[in-house]
């Protein structure tokens, strides 16, 4: 069965660094794009940005664009997400999700991310 | 960006009654290929997001036919016919057509 597996999260300072890991099982995984959205606590869902499955394009949300980078190794079935210059305002549950055609058909369990001193 | 305005915020409903949720978006959603990139998703409390309803009708595998989605343009409904006390959440309608994505505040739907 199609199955996302976010990892990395944890507590980090302010203007620290952080790389998230999404885990790809049960489907062709280079065949399909994936998002990052992220949910701070008690908020709704923020879209942050999407890799297309050969990698060679990605869009940021302006939130994000020039502190987060995404990637993805095809072979491994992985996308990263590297965070840095992170904020309070980072703070947030982290999910990987599959685009099937401009929906976000299947989600990961979420990576907290909490940004404290 | 697309702002999506979903209303009510908040929307008690008795167990086996119906429940409306709208979503209107700032500007039409219909992409330049046809189709109209609005979905909707249902996350229960702790839990991750899941996929309802994609481009605006169309129900995800395993979802109940309870479950149904309407609209064109910038005013879409997602209706739950008999609601079930599994049903208890919050409600997002979510656009794609126009990157970024966007999404909208969200419903809670609970039980009186």
């Amino acid at each position: 069965q199609v199955q996302l597996v976010e990892s990395g999260g944890g507590v980090v300072q302010p203007g620290g660094s952080l790389r998230l890991a999404c885990a790809a099982s049960g489907f062709a995984f280079s065949r399909y794009d994936i998002h990052w959205v992220r949910q701070a606590p008690g908020k709704g869902l923020e879209w942050l940005v999407l890799i297309t499955h050969v990698g060679g394009n990605d869009w940021y949300a302006d939130s994000v664009k020039g502190r987060f980078t995404i990637s993805r190794d095809n072979p491994k079935n992985r996308v990263y997400l590297h965070m840095s210059s992170l904020t309070s305002e980072d703070t947030a549950v982290y999910y990987c999700a599959r685009d099937q055609g401009l929906h976000l058909d299947y989600w990961g369990q979420g990576s907290l991310v909490t940004v404290s001193s | 960006d697309i702002v999506m305005t979903q209303t009510p915020l908040s929307s008690p409903v008795t167990l086996g009654q119906s429940a409306s949720i709208s979503c209107r978006s700032s500007e039409s959603l219909v992409h330049t290929d046809g189709n109209t990139y609005l979905s909707w998703l249902h996350q229960r409390p702790g839990q991750p997001p899941r996929l309802l309803i994609y481009k605006i009708s169309n129900r995800f595998s395993g979802v109940p036919d309870r479950f149904s989605g309407s609209g064109a343009g910038t005013d879409f409904t997602l209706k739950i016919s008999w609601v079930e006390a599994e049903d208890v959440g919050v409600y997002y309608c979510m656009q794609a057509t126009k990157f970024p994505v966007t999404f909208g505040g969200g419903t809670k739907v609970e039980i009186k």
